[in-house]
């Protein structure tokens, strides 16, 4: 069955610290990829997505994200963090089915706690 | 432009009840997907409806039913309730089954708690 993996349960980091959460997936067709956030009382938003084309994309708040299809990977960054990004962040794909959209698979999700 | 919204916020019900949560798809999408968020979990896809028709499944037993009226509005239905259902309900609508390259957005969610 698909999966898609994250690596990390929990991270802190201080204010302006550099962040990188990583994502892996085990699906080998063709899939779209994405990145969502849940903030404090929040529902889930749309970070950033990949389709196809250029494998780096960039989101939402500073974050990037890089498609690595030999690694199958989609690890998020961002360069500096903010207090304001504390946050759960789920990768999560989509793969094709019969021709049309299928559903999406998530992983389990990383909170990310930053200190001011 | 109002986004995908859900009925009820919270919700209480005790084992062997049955529960029917509500959502309106945000304007414009016709495809409406259900989740289930347990906690310190991601998200488990439920079911997806387009058309009026339950078009895939996720591994749920039939306990769980739902229902996509002419609006595009969609019903989910849990029946026999268990504690492991407690969870947060996510509902997300799209613009199109058939449009490959699309994004889902999510309502803020239904919180059911099994007692």
């Amino acid at each position: 069955a698909q999966s898609v993996s994250q690596h990390n349960h929990h991270v802190i980091l201080s204010e302006a610290a550099s962040l990188e959460l990583g994502c892996n997936y085990s699906y080998g067709g063709t899939v779209n990829l994405f990145w969502y956030v849940q903030y404090p009382g929040q529902h889930l938003q749309l970070l950033l997505k990949y389709f196809s084309g250029d494998p780096l994309v960039k989101g939402i708040k500073g974050f990037e994200a890089e498609f690595i299809k030999s690694k199958f990977s989609f690890n998020l960054r961002k360069p500096s963090v903010q207090w304001s990004d504390t946050a759960e962040y789920f990768c999560a794909v989509n793969e094709e089915y019969g021709g049309s959209q299928g559903n999406l698979i998530f992983g389990k999700g990383t909170k990310l706690s930053v200190k001011p | 432009d109002a986004g995908v919204t859900q009925s009820p916020t919270h919700l209480i019900k005790t084992r062997g009840q049955q529960v029917t949560l509500r959502c309106s798809p945000k304007s414009g999408h016709d495809t409406v997907s259900w989740y289930q968020q347990a906690l310190g979990q991601g998200p488990q896809f439920i079911f997806q409806y387009y058309e009026e028709e339950e078009r895939q499944r996720g591994n749920f037993p039939d306990r769980f039913s739902g229902h996509q009226f002419p609006n595009y509005s969609s019903e989910l239905n849990v029946n026999a309730l268990l504690l492991g259902d407690s969870a947060l309900y996510l509902c997300a609508s799209s613009p199109g089954l058939a449009v490959i390259q699309e994004t889902q957005y999510f309502g803020p969610g239904t919180r059911l708690l099994v007692l």
